[in-house]
């Protein structure tokens, strides 16, 4: 089945810096790769996704690209503001199946 | 719509003693799941459904039951409360139109923080 790694574990930037968290999966079959935000004591929430016949995509100060070939993708944050700070977790699901495999998450600090 | 519900919020129980946590989505989604969440583990599925009377298990299905009587509810049971199971439980649900695949967004629950003792 599908294994998805991510790091790093705990990531501390300045208010400002950019942040980026790389995730790998194993099963090349999988083709829809999610991020998601959870705030501390809050559900997760979806914040970006990007499907296998797209390399990169953007959404204001958040993007998320993707190397079909090396089975990797990241989520990059730019201007990092205190209110991103939150564990932001990947995602894996592979075509025709439902489940999305998750990884174990980043814990993102942003100190003013 | 109030999205994906769950009850308790909180619930600590005693080793051996059994209980079902509620799920509950009003938007009509097919898929519906359970995750845990523990520190360091991310999120791990505990069992899924793709519709009513369809259910199966996911990475972490021993000691949980789950049963799909309707689309709306999708209840988890604990059969033997162990303190193993101690963590924090996700429901969630998506959409999936018939005959395709869905990429669509998965909704998750506020969550269940369960103790075992």
């Amino acid at each position: 089945g599908e294994n998805v790694e991510q790091h790093p574990s705990t990531l501390s930037v300045q208010e400002g810096d950019s942040a980026v968290i790389k995730c790998t999966y194993s099963d090349s079959a999988s083709n829809y790769f999610p991020w998601y935000k959870q705030e501390l004591g809050k559900r997760p929430q979806l914040i970006i996704d990007i499907r296998s016949n797209v390399g990169e995509k953007k959404d204001q100060r958040i993007a998320v690209t993707l190397n079909k070939t090396a089975k990797h993708f990241s989520l990059h944050i730019t201007e990092t503001q205190p209110e991103d700070s939150a564990v932001y977790f990947c995602a894996a699901l592979r075509g025709g199946f439902q489940k999305l495999v998750f990884g174990t998450g980043t814990r993102l600090l942003v100190s003013p | 719509n109030a999205g994906v519900t769950q009850t308790p919020k909180f619930q600590v129980l005693k080793t051996g003693q059994s209980m079902t946590l509620q799920c509950a989505q009003d938007m009509n989604h097919e898929y519906m799941s359970w995750y845990r969440q523990d520190p360091g583990m991310g999120l791990r599925l505990i069992h899924y459904s793709v519709g009513a009377g369809i259910t199966d298990q996911g990475e972490v299905p021993n000691g949980y039951n789950v049963s799909r009587s309707t689309t709306e509810d999708f209840p988890l049971r604990l059969l033997s409360a162990a303190p193993s199971q101690t963590s924090v439980y996700f429901c969630a649900s998506k959409s999936i139109p018939l005959g395709t695949v869905s990429y669509n967004e998965q909704f998750f629950g506020p969550g269940t923080r369960l103790t075992v003792l």
